[in-house]
């Protein structure tokens, strides 16, 4: 069966440094995802992406964050300048299509930032 | 905004017991509703979805779950708990037509089975 997947599964880094996780959506998939949970707290949108542009983004996504589909299979969250708050479980989901559909989740990359 | 409300943190039963997790949402327009499963250091897995047809849904692992708009609710419920089924749930709420596709979760229930 199909599945998302992320590397790296955990990643360290000092705060100010970048960042950049990595997802491999659903290959016949076209809306891709990033959420993110903080320990103890809800699984929060980040941003949406189609059609090779962002096409809805969170209060969260502010501009140290960015997104990319460098290639055909591959989707990308950078985060440019880390700070301590950063740190947390990212999630990159992907959908067949937009609206109501259900959005498949890769297993989370958690960043930790010292 | 949309918002769901879980009710319980932590829910324990027996094994061979029922269970039943709670969910209320916030109705604005018509509410696409979904549960997923989180198991230990594992991604977030669909139990079941409601998307405006059938309001008992059935999902994977004998769950399921009723729409009922007059509570605003979305209980996630199964009759016989198996040690497996220890483990994270989220109720999941998003909006059909109102050009916003990101799924706004719960803050979960942690299911426990007791052997």
């Amino acid at each position: 069966e199909p599945e998302v997947t992320q590397t790296p599964s955990h990643q360290v880094t000092q705060m100010g440094q970048e960042v950049i996780l990595r997802c491999v959506p659903i290959s016949n998939h076209l809306y891709f995802y990033w959420y993110r949970q903080i320990l103890g707290q809800k699984v929060e949108f980040l941003v949406s992406f189609y059609n090779n542009e962002i096409s809805e983004k969170s209060e969260i996504f502010d501009d140290q964050f960015s997104v990319e589909r460098p290639d055909g299979s591959n989707f990308t969250l950078k985060i440019r300048s880390t700070k301590l708050e950063d740190s947390a479980m990212y999630f990159c989901a992907s959908s067949l299509a937009g609206g109501p559909y259900e959005q498949y989740f890769g297993p989370g990359t958690r960043l930790t930032v010292t | 905004a949309q918002s769901v409300t879980q009710l319980d943190s932590h829910v324990s039963v027996s094994e061979g017991t029922p269970v039943l997790l709670r969910c209320n949402y916030s109705s604005s327009y018509s509410p696409s509703l979904f549960w997923y499963v989180q198991h230990p250091n594992k991604g977030l897995q669909l139990l079941l979805k409601y998307t405006s047809a059938a309001t008992l849904v059935k999902g994977i692992n004998g769950f399921e779950a009723e729409f009922k708009k007059s509570e605003t609710s979305f209980h996630l419920t199964k009759p016989s708990a198996h040690m497996s089924d220890a483990a994270e749930y989220f109720c999941v709420v998003t909006y059909s037509g109102a050009g916003s596709y990101q799924l706004t979760f719960g803050k979960g229930t942690k299911l426990s089975v007791i052997p």
